[in-house]
């Protein structure tokens, strides 16, 4: 099974303060199905970023994600407090499908 | 609107069985792949199944931690997914979440149900 290291597993960041959370494939993965999901505490997942780098419907522009290979980042440009959640990174390139340990978003 | 409404939750023993079921609606979810994540109490998320549409002869693959325990099925005619969760664990102690795949990405999640396996 692909593991994905998920960096760092918390954040503590002010508003409009860039984030950057990183996703590390133990094994090649096609950006085509890397994706990105926000847990907002007490709620269900959803997505926010799929194929890498492509948001979701009604996702912010503040969102953002890139890589390619073994290596993925999730960026947010301007953090705002509605963006306290989890972060998690989901592979979708081979079986069984995986997720990232989760990164936790705070705001000081 | 895609809706997908999970049932079927509670408390059981250890051993024992139970089976959620996950209504939709608002897609075509006969040529719809689904699948069900689960996210134990203060932990993060796991994928559980995944069942594939009559176009891929419904094959279904599972997590290692439960296969051969737990079982996903469809039903196309009432647009509703299963799993069938034999000889429960502690561990199998989760919020199960029914989800709607487009192309290995979970586009859609239920609000979850709660399984607690206690003695």
């Amino acid at each position: 099974a692909i593991v994905l290291n998920q960096s760092p597993s918390s954040i503590v960041a002010s508003q409009g303060e860039k984030v950057t959370i990183t996703c590390r494939a133990s094994s090649s993965i096609s950006s085509n199905y890397l994706h990105w999901y926000q847990q907002k505490p007490g709620a269900f997942p959803k997505l926010v970023i799929y194929s890498t780098s492509y948001r979701a419907s009604g996702i912010p522009s503040r969102f953002s994600g890139s890589g390619s290979g073994t290596s993925y980042s999730f960026t947010i440009s301007r953090v705002e407090a509605e963006d306290v959640a989890t972060y998690y990174c989901q592979q979708g390139s081979s079986n069984p499908f995986t997720f990232g340990s989760g990164t936790k978003l705070e705001i000081k | 609107e895609v809706q997908l409404v999970e049932t079927g939750g509670g408390l059981v023993r250890p051993g024992s069985s139970l089976k959620l079921s996950c209504a939709t609606s608002g897609f075509t979810f006969s040529n719809t792949w689904m699948n069900w994540v689960r996210q134990a109490p203060g932990k993060g998320l796991e994928w559980v199944a995944l069942i594939k549409d009559k176009y891929s002869n419904y094959e279904a693959n599972y997590a290692e931690s439960v296969k051969g325990r737990f079982t996903i099925s469809r039903d196309d005619s009432k647009s509703r997914v299963y799993l069938q969760m034999n000889t429960l664990r502690d561990q199998d102690t989760a919020t199960y979440y029914c989800t709607k795949i487009t192309t290995t990405v979970f586009d859609y999640w239920g609000q979850g149900v709660m399984v607690t396996v206690s003695s």
